[in-house]
């Protein structure tokens, strides 16, 4: 199993761009998660999913979209990119149902906006 | 709201000292979980804690829960270079949302 996959693992993008960071995850997880973390900081929720079809917000989820059409698959959206979305993305996955309930994270995404 | 608090934030050891890592939280949950976190690297998961007076151990590192005072701790026996990293408690609310700590940044010298 490749576990919780990332794309791209980094990139740069000007004031205003949009783009879309990819996760992917073969554990057949139903929950599937998306973090920020600002440097020396512990990482913030941004969005998260319960199954295909179902997303929330998390605590920071302004100036971010998200879709979840598969199981596998969760791509998070940027549109006009900000200085201040500069940070680097977690996507996660869980299975709900365990005794555990215990995230798996994939290798993040280095974003920088200039 | 809830609320993680980590102290210390940053800590230097000595190889072969023992230190304990606090983790405060604000309002009650049934999970709480222990992180490291090597410099530009994804989280790896160290320790699960479900009840009250659950205590894990790993190695060096030794993870327990006290529910009623909201405090999980991280203790470290004997510090070795390894070690080195920065570790994050996070703690479960409704959804399985997790809500980090500051972390604390670990450097353990020679």
């Amino acid at each position: 199993n490749a576990g919780v996959t990332q794309t791209p693992k980094f990139r740069i993008l000007k004031i205003g761009q949009s783009m879309t960071l990819q996760c992917a995850q073969d554990m057949n997880h139903n929950y599937m998660y998306w973090y920020r973390q600002d440097p020396g900081m512990g990482l913030k929720l941004i969005y998260y999913s319960v199954g295909a079809g179902i997303t929330d917000k998390g605590e920071v989820p302004n100036g971010y979209n998200v879709s979840r059409s598969t199981t596998e698959d969760f791509p998070l959206r940027l549109e006009l990119a900000a200085p201040s979305q500069t940070s680097v993305y977690f996507c996660a996955s869980s299975y709900q149902g365990g005794s555990y309930n215990e995230q798996f994270f994939g290798p993040g995404t280095r974003l920088t906006v200039l | 709201e809830l609320k993680v608090e980590q102290n210390p934030l940053f800590l230097s050891m000595q190889e072969g000292k023992n230190y304990t890592i606090y983790c405060n939280y604000s309002t009650t949950s049934d999970r709480l979980y222990w992180y490291r976190q090597d410099p530009g690297k994804s989280l790896e998961s160290l320790f699960v804690l479900l009840s009250n007076g659950a205590v894990k151990q790993e190695g060096r590192l030794m993870a327990s829960l006290d529910t009623k005072a909201r405090l999980s701790t991280l203790h470290i026996t004997a510090a070795v270079h390894d070690l080195s990293a920065t570790y994050f408690c996070a703690v479960a609310s409704a959804g399985n949302m997790l809500t980090f700590g500051g972390g604390t940044r670990l450097m353990v010298k020679p």
